[in-house]
């Protein structure tokens, strides 16, 4: 279903630690996922995908894990940076292909030194 | 990467007045565009679907003769907020996406009415 968000949960983390973002989706038929970051003003900004086929996928510094068992989705930062400091969406694609996207309510991600 | 360019990035006009916001792929040809509208901490809100030669298709509750699409080459979408009034006001913002990838974003045109 659609995700209204009144409120942004934050995480706040230590500079140089690990951080884990978590997103639980709403359509079992969804089979593909994608994570967005946000910073303050911008659009959002592509970070890893992955498909229903996975359930495991990394890049430079994230990972992404899918499980869809119980339809959750996390995101990993290793070694979190202040620039990592943003607004953190996950979204799905109900419908197969690359066509419209749900999108979660999203996390804050507050990196301190 | 995907470069997607959105102009204006902000708006500032009377009540009654009809503002357009544009949307271009820069670097690709682009199949389908999306618009979103995002309020102040909350999530982005699909308005509507865009494809090239086509009419656009409306989510639920979104007005299409308040929200005029038009998508007429592969790179270059508007948006055309007609009679805009306070509660227009937002963040708006486009995707587009080519054959086959993600949706890449927009910077947004923050509108704001008078």
């Amino acid at each position: 279903g659609e995700s209204v968000g009144l409120h942004l949960p934050t995480l706040s983390v230590q500079e140089g630690d690990n951080s884990i973002i978590n997103c639980a989706y709403s359509n079992s038929a969804s089979d593909y996922f994608i994570w967005y970051k946000q910073e303050s003003g911008k659009g959002p900004q592509f970070i890893i995908d992955i498909r229903s086929n996975m359930d495991k996928r990394q890049g430079q510094r994230v990972t992404v894990l899918l499980n869809k068992t119980v339809k959750h989705l996390s995101l990993q930062i290793a070694a979190t940076q202040p620039g990592d400091s943003a607004v953190y969406f996950c979204a799905e694609n109900p419908s197969g292909g690359y066509n419209k996207l749900i999108f979660g309510a999203g996390t804050r991600l507050a990196v301190h030194p | 990467g995907a470069v997607v360019s959105q102009h204006p990035s902000r708006v500032i006009c009377k009540s009654g007045t009809s503002v357009k916001i544009e949307c271009r792929s820069l670097d690709f040809q682009a199949t389908t565009m999306f618009w979103y509208r995002q309020f102040p901490k909350q999530s982005l809100m699909l308005m509507a679907t865009s494809n090239e030669g086509s009419k656009a298709t409306y989510e639920q509750g979104v007005e299409k003769d308040k929200f005029l699409i038009n998508h007429a080459s592969l790179t270059l979408s508007t948006l055309t907020v007609t009679s805009a009034h306070p509660e227009d006001s937002s963040f708006y913002i486009c995707s587009a996406v080519g054959l086959e990838g993600p949706q890449h974003f927009g910077d947004g045109t923050r509108l704001s009415i008078l």
